[in-house]
């Protein structure tokens, strides 16, 4: 079956510090992958995508994610965190179809 | 801007009661989503509309039907709510047709089976 992983279910790290969000997809055929950001009392919010090219992507916020097709990976980095930053993120993936399969989230905690 | 909108913030319904969750997407999308989401599991697809009358079972359809109409409209149904339905339910539309693009999202919809 088709799913998303994401192995951290919280990520606690110190404002300013760069943080590594990672997340793995199960199969190797084409794939579409995004991360949503979602914070507290919100809707999900598009951070960044990739479709095809570069497989280095700049999101907002001073995010990015690199796509490893060899590993099944799509792993989110920012170099330097913001109290802001706090929200849950999750992984998604459009494998053969147009449904979207979520991952399970990570929260990311930011302390001053 | 795209604009997802679901018909209710909070809900508390009761058992047994027949529930209908309404989302409205404006960009004139082919696709649209209903999810659920539990802390710790993440967002559970639970129907997939890729056209008018068109769906197809996500990977947690039991408990629940939708109906899309029109286009712009598509809803989800608890038959018969029970307890274990008490969720955050997420709406969102993407534009299909190959082109897979992202999907808008709406506010969600916090139910409360009681």
């Amino acid at each position: 079956a088709q799913s998303v992983t994401q192995l951290d279910s919280q990520v606690p790290v110190f404002e300013e510090a760069p943080v590594e969000l990672r997340c793995n997809y199960s199969s190797s055929v084409s794939v579409y992958l995004f991360w949503y950001v979602q914070y507290p009392n919100q809707g999900l919010q598009l951070l960044l995508k990739y479709l095809s090219g570069s497989t280095l992507v700049k999101g907002i916020n001073g995010f990015e994610a690199e796509f490893n097709k060899s590993q099944t990976s799509f792993h989110l980095r920012k170099p330097s965190v913001h109290i802001s930053d706090t929200a849950e993120y999750f992984c998604a993936v459009i494998f053969n179809t147009d449904k979207l399969i979520f991952g399970t989230g990570t929260r990311l905690q930011v302390f001053p | 801007d795209v604009k997802v909108t679901q018909s209710s913030r909070y809900l508390v319904k009761r058992t047994g009661e027949k529930v209908f969750l309404e989302c409205v997407q404006d960009m004139d999308h082919e696709n649209m989503f209903w999810y659920r989401q539990d802390p710790g599991l993440g967002l559970r697809l639970i129907y997939f509309s890729y056209d008018v009358k068109m769906k197809e079972k996500g990977d947690i359809p039991e408990g629940y039907s939708v109906s899309r109409e029109k286009k712009e409209r598509f809803s989800l149904i608890l038959e018969s709510a029970s307890t274990n339905q008490t969720s955050m339910y997420l709406c969102a539309s993407s534009p299909g047709g190959g082109m897979n693009t992202e999907a808008f999202f709406g506010q969600g919809t916090r139910l409360t089976v009681v």
